[in-house]
């Protein structure tokens, strides 16, 4: 099974300051046939279902304020939040998808993030 | 736009079979070659996918649940439902419906979630 393992588990950082969630995947999600990495990244509000805010490691949705950009290929990949906002505040989460069966859409344990 | 909402008991007992429809509102279920999965989040966790359906009917299951899994489409009514049998409390959790779009292989659009509870 893949698995993938988000750090930190938690997060403060100060309102304008740079925040940045790491996700590791037990096994690459970089597809050579298209060059694409099927890794997304979620914002979770307290009552609220998850937001898609990153797609393919780096797109950004329909939507999503620039302040959000995803990074990374094959393994190792990051979410970075340049400058906090207070409405950012949320967990975190990132997700793979593995084509080769089993077919499985994997999480992260998750990410919570707080203003210092 | 498209929405989903998400319907079904709050309470259900040990060994019996927990039954949810998500109803699909603002769009065809039927277009768009989208997938269409169940999420759950147990109380203060993270999230675990149980298995898509696209709209023809072909499913996939996540190996750890697939023997207790069953997930229908109801085209006519626009909906989509999960069966998931011999719950225990192990089963307690949010549930959510959410819409996987082709290619992209993860879910943009996410019904509100349902609470279930396993207990007697």
């Amino acid at each position: 099974d893949i698995v993938m393992t988000q750090s930190p588990d938690s997060l403060a950082v100060s309102l304008g300051e740079r925040a940045t969630i790491n996700c590791k995947s037990s096994q690459s999600v970089l597809y050579s046939s298209n060059n694409k990495n099927y890794l997304a990244w979620y914002q979770q509000k307290p009552g609220q279902p998850p937001k898609l805010l990153i797609y393919w490691a780096s797109t950004r949705e329909s939507g999503v304020p620039d302040r959000f950009s995803g990074s990374g290929s094959g393994t190792d990949f990051t979410l970075t939040i340049s400058s906090l906002q207070a409405e950012d505040v949320a967990v975190y989460y990132c997700q793979q998808y593995y084509s080769t069966p089993p077919e499985m859409y994997t999480f992260g344990q998750g990410t919570k993030l707080e203003i210092k | 736009q498209v929405q989903l909402q998400e319907s079904g008991p709050g309470l259900v007992k040990p060994s019996q079979t927990l039954s949810l429809t998500c109803t699909v509102s603002g769009g065809s279920i039927s277009s768009g070659g989208y997938y269409w999965s169940w999420i759950r989040q147990h109380p203060g966790k993270g999230l675990e996918w149980i298995g898509y359906i696209y709209y023809s009917g072909s499913t996939y299951y996540n190996p750890s649940l697939k023997s207790r899994v069953t997930i229908s489409v109801d085209t006519s009514k626009n909906q989509f439902s999960l069966k998931l049998s011999s719950v225990t409390a192990a089963d307690t959790a949010v549930y959510y419906c959410a819409r996987d779009p082709p290619g992209i292989d993860a879910f943009d659009i996410w019904g509100q979630g349902t609470m279930v509870t396993v207990s007697s």
